[in-house]
Formats: structure tokens, sequence, C-alpha cells
């Protein structure tokens, strides 16, 4: 399967725990995107990587949110401090390096629950 | 003003039917417009996108966009009961020159037999 894959598929933490999850874009794609969405809205853009640059970031993601993308491979989206209202389905997505970028293929998403 | 709008629905058509979803959009300055279809639990995909004015059509599918009016929907032919999903209308702002998609909150539709 050559497609957009996150890991883990569901997490289950307490409030206060930090989390962190990973996404593997599709190999030839530089540009990777998370989002969040919860039940009954579509996703909430959170921030986008080209290459290894994080170029924009969401006022949403507040300082407890961190993602980095090191190689400009794989990206990992981490959670300091978990709170209730964290809970969510986070997607990852990816684009080709050539066109616009708004053509963005998703992952399965990971679900996160905040105990 | 939410930048991207939709009905939520839920929308029902029966089979064979047309299927109309509507969505409207704050930024003047957007220029390119996208559909994704969800289904229940799964992840969207992208089935549409339009950047100008007028009707594109892609098999049973077709998108319509009025600049002017800000407004941008989706018509599905022939409506089967594999098309009862959520529909999201994406719109990148204008402003944003990194590939920033603002999601609408989605249109449930379900295809009755």
């Amino acid at each position: 399967d050559t497609g957009v894959s996150q890991d883990p598929r569901h997490k289950i933490t307490k409030r206060g725990q930090n989390v962190t999850f990973r996404c593997d874009p599709i190999s030839e794609h530089n540009r990777l995107y998370w989002y969040r969405q919860t039940l009954g809205q579509g996703p909430e853009f959170l921030t986008y990587f080209q290459n290894e640059a994080q170029l924009e970031k969401s006022r949403l993601l507040s300082d407890r949110f961190s993602a980095e993308r090191p190689k400009g491979s794989f990206s990992t989206l981490e959670i300091q401090r978990t709170e209730q209202g964290d809970s969510a389905m986070y997607l990852c997505a990816s684009s080709p390096t050539s066109g616009s970028g708004y053509e963005q293929y998703f992952g399965p998403g990971t679900r996160l629950t905040v105990t | 003003q939410k930048e991207v709008e939709q009905n939520s629905g839920p929308l029902s058509v029966p089979e064979g039917a047309i299927a109309s979803l509507n969505c409207t959009y704050s930024d003047r300055g957007s220029q390119s417009f996208f559909w994704y279809r969800q289904y229940s639990g799964k992840s969207p995909e992208l089935i549409m996108f339009i950047y100008s004015n007028g009707d594109k059509e892609d098999g049973r599918f077709t998108a319509q966009l009025n600049k002017a009016s800000q407004y941008v929907s989706l018509l599905i032919r022939d409506s089967q009961p594999s098309d009862s999903a959520t529909y999201l209308c994406a719109v990148p702002p204008g402003y944003s020159s990194a590939s920033k998609i603002i999601f609408g909150s989605g249109t449930r539709l379900s295809i009755r037999p």
C-alpha cells in the first residue's frame, strides 16, 4: 500500500500525559499537512511542511502542540499535557511536489481520546 | 461569518435523482475550490476541483462555481446508495501561499433506495 499511513490508529491517554503521532506520506510527495477533526466538523488545518521546513502553523496550535519533519520524509505531531478538549481525530495529508498542493491525500487518521 | 459554510443536512435524495450540495465562502481572493467526500469513519478523499467560473463535469459529478456570488456547488446525477457520505467543501484562502485549505463542516447526504 503506497498511501499515507499514520500510527497509532487509536490512542487513549489520561489528561496531562504527552502523546506523539507519526505520519508517513506518499513517498514522492514533499508537502505534508496535519489537521484535526471533531465530530460533525470538517478538518481544521494545524500545520504544513514543505520538505523539512514548517511553513505555516495555525493559531489553533497552542504551545502544547509541536510538529516536526526532520528529514523531509515522515512527520511527528506531539501534544504535551493533554487536555480533554484535545480529543479528536488527527489527520495527516500529503500532496505532490508538482501542482498547487491543494490536491491532498489523507491518511486514515489517529483517533485520540483523553480521559 | 464562517469562512466556508455548508448546510449540515442530512440531505435525503431518492436513488437515481440529482443531489445538489451547496457551499458559500467569504474570501473573495480565493481562486480554487475543492469537494472532498468522507464516508463514515473514513478519511476525506478528493473528488472534484474547480478553478474557473461555470461548470466542470466529471462522470456523474458536476461542480459549479460563481465567484461573483461566492458560491460553489456539487451536483451528483443518478445518485447511488454508495454516494451516501459527508461532502466537504474546501477553499484555500486567497492570502495563503502555503497550500492551507479551509474546510466547511460538511453536508451529510443520504441516498434512499
